[in-house]
């Protein structure tokens, strides 16, 4: 299994450019997260889906988009990034049958000018 | 709001020494994790538990949910342990998967 993958690793971006960061999981979990993680502070969660289908808010929401629409992947797009965007962004998943062990994505570092 | 403080922020140890890293929480919870972030970035689940102690290797994990605080402890530590070891508990509220995480405890072993 590849675990959780996401892409790019490294993106830059100018304020006001839209982007999506993909993030896919080969082990069939239902729950899927993205979170931010900034310096001094802990991670962040943004949005979370349950499942196909299903997308929830986070606790930092504003001016980023999910879907659902496969139990593999969780794209986030940024609607028009902003240099406040800029972070570091993990992916991760888990599964009730896995007593919701997290697995994480080895992140992707956003830089926006 | 549940608080997640994590003790100390920084720790330098010798490679050998017994090191414990400290999780307090403010609300009720279901489970703890435990995660480790390499100094490359990568982050990685150590333990979850939602009561008593686990042990994998050279670490053990505890919690005492009535005292709403967990412990990672780390023995025989080696440069290879340095990293930041990040608590994050599951509220008891609602259904979903939430995690709310503290800041993280950056550990340096020295050879």
């Amino acid at each position: 299994n590849a675990g959780v993958t996401q892409t790019p690793k490294f993106q830059v971006l100018k304020t006001g450019q839209s982007m999506t960061l993909q993030c896919a999981q080969d082990m069939n979990h239902e729950y899927m997260s993205w979170y931010r993680q900034d310096p001094g502070m802990g991670l962040r969660l943004i949005h979370y889906s349950v499942g196909a289908g299903i997308t929830d808010q986070g606790e930092v929401p504003n001016g980023y988009n999910v879907s659902r629409s496969t139990t593999e992947d969780f794209p986030l797009r940024l609607l028009s990034a902003a240099p406040s965007q800029t972070s570091v962004y993990f992916c991760a998943s888990s599964s009730s049958s896995r007593t919701y062990e997290q697995y994480f994505g080895p992140g992707t570092r956003l830089t926006v000018t | 709001k549940n608080e997640v403080e994590q003790s100390p922020q920084n720790l330098t140890a010798q490679e050998g020494e017994f090191i414990t890293i400290n999780c307090s929480y403010s609300v009720g919870i279901s489970a703890l994790h435990w995660l480790q972030q390499h100094p490359g970035g990568g982050i990685v689940s150590l333990f979850m538990l939602s009561s008593g102690k686990k042990k994998h290797g050279r670490l053990i994990a505890t919690i005492n949910i009535q005292e709403k605080h967990s412990s990672l402890h780390i023995t025989a530590s080696h440069p290879r342990d340095s990293a930041v070891y990040i608590c994050a508990v599951k509220e008891t509220q609602g259904g979903s998967e939430k995690l709310v995480f503290g800041k993280g405890m950056k550990l340096t072993v020295n050879p």
